[in-house]
């Protein structure tokens, strides 16, 4: 079955940094894949969806880029704010209702 | 998109008694899901919901523990039975409203079983 593994639990940059956090994905079909944010005390919201080799998904100045070498979606971002600090998961496609085990973005100003 | 309103937000209860916490969409869908997270840990799924049907548990979640309703395209609610410290979390119901795959949910109900 389709299953996703964040490698970085938590990440810690400053203002302006650049952001990557890996996504790798393990699909039986064709391969989507959607990030979602959740910032404290909420509940996670729908980022955007990423799917095909090399078509970026993108919100908020966020984009995602599916690696077919790798089988991995990246989650980047050029120049990362404080506010952008919250819990970031990738989660396969195909109705399968599972999330990955999240990445912690603190940012500090 | 679908917003979804659950309460009580948060809720503190004894070991052994029950809850209830509401979901409620502003638009009919087809199907409810809930999700259980602990401190600091990823979303579990916990259950699937859909209107005049019985919900479908995922491994390790059960109808006696967790029993839930959906009596309308619009309305959910999960009851905890015979709380225990352990199930002491923050519950999320989501939906994906017309079918698409993307979740959408709610603000969460904080649980804390004493």
């Amino acid at each position: 079955g389709d299953s996703v593994t964040q490698t970085e639990g938590q990440v810690a940059l400053s203002e302006e940094d650049f952001l990557t956090i890996h996504c790798n994905y393990s699909a039986s079909g064709y391969p989507a894949l959607f990030w979602y944010v959740q910032y404290p005390g909420e509940g996670p919201q729908f980022l955007f969806r990423a799917s095909r080799d090399k078509e970026k998904g993108s919100s908020r100045g966020f984009e995602a880029t599916y690696d077919k070498g790798t089988t991995s979606f990246h989650l980047r971002k050029a120049s990362v704010q404080e506010s952008d600090s919250a819990v970031y998961y990738c989660a396969p496609g195909s109705g399968k209702l599972t999330f990955g085990d999240g990445t912690v973005l603190t940012v500090k100003p | 998109s679908v917003l979804l309103y659950q309460k009580p937000n948060r809720d503190i209860c004894q070991s052994g008694t029950s809850l209830k916490i509401q979901c409620v969409a502003d638009s009919q869908v087809v199907s409810m899901f809930w999700y259980q997270q602990f401190q600091e840990q990823s979303l579990m799924l916990m259950a699937t919901a859909n209107e005049g049907s019985e919900a479908t548990y995922e491994s390790g979640f059960t109808k006696d523990k967790f029993p839930i309703s959906r009596p309308n395209l619009t309305f959910s609610t999960l009851t905890v039975n015979n709380a225990r410290p352990g199930d002491s979390s923050i519950y999320f119901c989501s939906s994906n409203w017309g079918g698409a795959e993307t979740l959408y949910f709610g603000s969460g109900t904080r649980l804390t079983v004493l």
